[in-house]
């Protein structure tokens, strides 16, 4: 059965420090793995990782993706209050099937 | 401004009632999607369709069913709502690579 797997669940921080969000899957096929962060409402894209070792980057956020090891790292640095979000990890084993975790829920507190 | 719009927003249902979920895209996707989101289960497919004219089930779809009305409209029912359906329900479209875009969300509450 396809799986993936957030820790931590939730996580508070203090503005200004940085955070490692982790994911790990196993599925029977791979495609691409991708972050998305939800605010309020409507999840959105991040990031999305296809190859092993090659960092995504926007901004203060970064992400990598280990494909022998099967799990993924989503960094914050320097966070700020805005970015408390719920932030979901997603592996796509096939098109058209997108398998989520549960999210981690980040509170950066001023 | 373009993407994926659902309604309604919000809903209440009595147990039994029956209701449909409205979701419509202008991106010219073929695929779209329905989940719906639990806390601490993340999201999980209900159907699916690839292009107009098809649909799938995903992990969890008893107790629903969706149309393709048209490639634009993509439509989930509740024929008898229970209240193990009170989530929050997402429209999706898109491929995943390079990843969905999601509508706002419809909060559906059966009493």
């Amino acid at each position: 059965e396809d799986k993936v797997v957030q820790s931590p669940l939730s996580l508070v921080v203090h503005e200004g420090d940085t955070v490692t969000l982790n994911c790990s899957y196993e599925v029977t096929n791979f495609r691409s793995l991708l972050w998305y962060k939800q605010e309020k409402k409507a999840p959105t894209f991040l990031f999305m990782l296809t190859s092993s070792g090659i960092e995504k980057k926007s901004g203060r956020l970064s992400s990598i993706l280990d494909k022998k090891e099967l799990f993924s790292i989503l960094n914050i640095t320097a966070t700020q209050t805005g970015d408390s979000a719920v932030y979901l990890c997603a592996v796509a084993p096939r098109d058209n099937d997108m398998r989520f975790g549960a999210g981690t829920r980040l509170t950066v507190k001023p | 401004n373009a993407g994926v719009t659902q309604t309604p927003k919000f809903q209440v249902l009595k147990t039994g009632q029956s209701m449909t979920l409205q979701c419509a895209q202008d991106m010219n996707h073929n695929s779209m999607y329905w989940y719906r989101q639990d806390p601490g289960m993340g999201l999980r497919l209900i159907y699916y369709s690839a292009s107009e004219g098809t649909t799938d089930k995903g992990e969890v779809p008893n107790g629903y069913n969706v149309s393709r009305l048209n490639k634009r409209e993509f439509s989930l029912r509740l024929e008898s709502a229970a209240p193990s359906q009170t989530s929050v329900y997402f429209c999706a479209s898109g491929r995943s690579s390079p990843g969905y875009t999601f509508g706002s969300g419809t909060r559906l509450t059966v009493v």
